[in-house]
C-alpha cells in the first residue's frame, strides 16, 4: 500500500526541540523528493520544505530557515525534520508530501514542485 | 513575497457547477494545482500543471488556467464534495512557492 505515515508530534515547551519522521511504504522512496507541509489550526497550508531524491539538496521556507532542516535515511525509507528554537507560531500539523518528479541531470536538481502523496500529519503543539 | 488569491467560500446546490478561482500574478508563466481537504483529512490532489487530473479523480473535475486566473471546476456537484479547496503554484523566479488562502466549498 502507498503511503506515508508521520510521527514524532506533540506538545513542547517554546525554545525547545523535536524530531518529525515521515516512514514511507509501497514505493521506491529513494526515487522521489520529498517536502514538509504545515497547517496551523484553522489555518490554510504551509510549505516547510523540500529535499532532493538522495538528499544531497535541501531548501527552508524563510519562516523556519536556520531553526528547522530536513534530512531523510533512505535506507530507512524515512523522512525527518528537526525543529530547533520552537516557536508559539510554529503550532500546526505537519504532513510530509512526495514530490513525483525529482532527478539530477548532471548540474543540477530537477522537482515538479507539487505534492501527489500525503500522509495523515503529525500535531505540533508549541506552549508553556 | 508572492500571492495567490482565492474566494473565502464558494456554494451550490448539489447538481449544480461549482467554480473556484484563483488569481496570481505568475500564473501565465506557472502551473496551478488544487487540492482538497476534507474536514480532518490530509489534502489531496485533483489538478496538477492547470488541467491534469490525476488518477482516481473523478471526471466532474476539471481545471483551467488564463491569463493571471486559474480555475477549478466541478461539474455536477456532490455533497461528498464540500471541504476547503486550495490553489498551489510558484512565483515566476521560483524563489517562493505558495498555497492560496482556501476556499470554503459549501454543496447543499
Amino acid at each position: 500500500q502507498v503511503q506515508l505515515v508521520e510521527s514524532g508530534g506533540g506538545v513542547v515547551q517554546p525554545g525547545r526541540s523535536l524530531r518529525l519522521s515521515c516512514a514511507a511504504s509501497g514505493f521506491t522512496f529513494s526515487s522521489h523528493g520529498m517536502h514538509w507541509v504545515r497547517q496551523a489550526p484553522g489555518k490554510g497550508l504551509e510549505w516547510v520544505a523540500i529535499i532532493s531524491f538522495d538528499g544531497r539538496q535541501k531548501y527552508h521556507a524563510d519562516s523556519v530557515k536556520g531553526r528547522f532542516t530536513i534530512s531523510r535515511d533512505n535506507s530507512k525509507n524515512t523522512l525527518y525534520l528537526q525543529m530547533n528554537s520552537l516557536r508559539a507560531e510554529d503550532t500546526a500539523v505537519y504532513y510530509c508530501a512526495r514530490d513525483p518528479e525529482n532527478y539530477f541531470d548532471g548540474s543540477d536538481y530537477y522537482y515538479g514542485w507539487y505534492f501527489d502523496l500525503w500522509g495523515r500529519g503529525t500535531l505540533v503543539t508549541v506552549s508553556s | 513575497s508572492y500571492e495567490l488569491t482565492q474566494p473565502p467560500s464558494v456554494s451550490v446546490s448539489p447538481g449544480q457547477t461549482a467554480r473556484i478561482t484563483c488569481s496570481g500574478d505568475a500564473l501565465p508563466k506557472k502551473y496551478a494545482y488544487w487540492y482538497q481537504q476534507k474536514s480532518g483529512q490530509a489534502p489531496v490532489l485533483v489538478i496538477y500543471d492547470d488541467s491534469k487530473r490525476p488518477s482516481g479523480i473523478p471526471e466532474r473535475f476539471s481545471g483551467s488556467s488564463s491569463g493571471t486566473k486559474a480555475t477549478l471546476t466541478i461539474s455536477g456537484a456532490q455533497v461528498d464534495d464540500e471541504g476547503d479547496y486550495y490553489c498551489y503554484s510558484t512565483d515566476s523566479t521560483n524563489n517562493y512557492v505558495v498555497f492560496g488562502g482556501g476556499t470554503k466549498l459549501t454543496v447543499l
